[in-house]
């Protein structure tokens, strides 16, 4: 059974500063997810990654996956406040999604 | 953009009804899902369906039931409403073959009360 761990569940950084949100998988996973969940919102799509060694960028957002590991790393750079949200990772087996815990970051001036 | 549409913002219901949550999707997708977000839990797998009339059930299956009569609509069915089954529900959808992602409703806010 797949389990996905995201750390850290909380974060609040400043403007202008980089940090890394890492998730673990406990078993092989077909494709790696990430999305992004404003309050009261649905899930929006941000990355899929395919292979071992992907890296994908979408403007402040870089993310990475190391299939050996069992690790992907959503990477931020020069935080702005529009990036406060929930981030989620997630794993599939098959068909099932399986989703890591969630990261709540908090972006302040 | 494919749209995946769940036909209620929020509903409130009594402990003991009957509830169905709708999702219809427009873009002629096998897969179909339904999710269950709490606070503190992060997003539970109830059922999926992978084709019309077909259905597997999920992690947290127990309560509820689900139909796929159609292959744009897929309903889940909470047969006798209970208050711990409060919760915010997502509906996603996604076509077969990799590197396609999940496309997820709006959701539904139930309140069983």
């Amino acid at each position: 059974e797949l389990k996905v761990e995201q750390n850290p569940l909380f974060l609040s950084m400043q403007e202008g500063k980089n940090y890394t949100i890492y998730c673990n998988y406990s078993t092989t996973s077909d494709r790696l997810y990430w999305y992004r969940q404003d309050p009261g919102k649905s899930l929006e799509s941000l990355f899929v990654l395919l292979s071992n060694g992907a890296v994908k960028q979408e403007g402040r957002l870089m993310a990475s996956l190391d299939t050996k590991a069992r690790l992907s790393t959503l990477h931020i750079t020069a935080a702005v406040h529009d990036l406060s949200a929930t981030y989620f990772c997630a794993g599939t087996s098959g068909s099932r999604l399986t989703f890591g815990e969630g990261t709540q970051l908090t972006v302040n001036p | 953009d494919v749209k995946v549409t769940q036909s209620s913002r929020y509903l409130v219901k009594r402990t003991g009804e009957k509830v169905f949550l709708e999702c219809v999707q427009d873009m002629d997708h096998e897969n179909m899902f339904w999710y269950r977000q709490d606070p503190g839990l992060g997003l539970r797998l109830i059922y999926f369906s992978y084709d019309v009339k077909m259905k597997e059930k999920g992690d947290i299956p127990e309560g509820y039931s689900v139909s796929r009569e159609k292959k744009e609509r897929f309903s889940l069915i909470l047969e006798s409403a209970s208050t711990n089954q409060t919760s915010m529900y997502l509906c996603a959808s996604r076509p077969v073959g990799a590197g396609y992602g999940y496309t997820f409703g709006s959701g539904t806010r139930l309140t069983v009360v």
